[in-house]
């Protein structure tokens, strides 16, 4: 399958610091990036989605001014967590759709498991 | 609302025996339809994709697509140990729309 790094795998940080999560796709480009969370036992909850060089699109219930996302090229999308909180401790993961035979294909980075003390 | 139900499980297998995981979605338009598998503490690795009615196999892997039933399955043959993990069907929309996931238990 397709390629998509996270970057850090895991942080830890203390209440009211920011979080900057890198997401790539390394051997295709990403014409839209998605934001999932994922508390434990529950299933993949969609935060936001990014087009490159749009703004991203947020779900219901999600702040947007809290979770910041930038797409700045089609590898690239980034996920800053502003001034967290112990309730924003979660595993939040990337994901890729681009175009491979004929088809949209979606696939996911390793997640980044955050912390927040 | 569009919706993709699975049953939450557990579903638990003999080691060799023949798993089968089933999905429905309420999108009647709907145009692709995949699998992920996700073990526990990692992010959902795709497993299979399905994008015409019938049978698509792959490996010890079949899809099974129904659209007027809208109607997703997902077949494993001589089930391992290794296979034990929570499978998520996901419909694609302008973002793909998850199953809450049925999970598996292969024991040996």
């Amino acid at each position: 399958g397709a390629v998509v790094s996270q970057h850090p795998s895991r942080v830890i940080c203390k209440s009211g610091t920011s979080v900057k999560i890198e997401c790539r796709s390394l051997d295709f480009q990403a014409t839209t990036m998605f934001w999932y969370r994922q508390f434990p036992k529950q299933s993949l909850m969609l935060m936001a989605t990014s087009n490159e060089g749009s703004k991203a699109t947020y779900e219901q219930g999600v702040e947007k001014d809290k979770f910041l996302i930038n797409h700045a090229s089609l590898t690239l999308s980034t996920l800053t967590v502003t001034s967290a909180h112990p309730e924003d401790s979660s595993f939040y993961i990337c994901s890729a759709r681009g175009r491979r035979g004929g088809y949209n294909e979606q696939f996911f980075g390793p997640g980044t498991r955050l912390t927040v003390l | 609302q569009k919706e993709v139900e699975q049953n939450s499980g557990p579903l638990s297998v003999p080691e060799g025996a023949i798993a089968s995981l089933n999905c429905t979605y309420s999108d009647r338009v709907s145009q692709s339809f995949f699998w992920y598998r996700q073990y526990s503490g990692k992010s959902p690795e795709l497993i299979m994709s399905i994008y015409s009615n019938g049978d698509k196999e792959d490996g010890r892997f079949t899809a099974q697509l129904n659209k007027a039933s809208q109607y997703v399955s997902l077949l494993i043959r001589d089930s391992q140990p290794s296979d034990s993990a929570t499978y998520l069907c996901a419909v694609a929309g302008t973002a793909l729309i998850f199953g809450k996931g049925t999970t598996l238990s292969v024991s040996s």
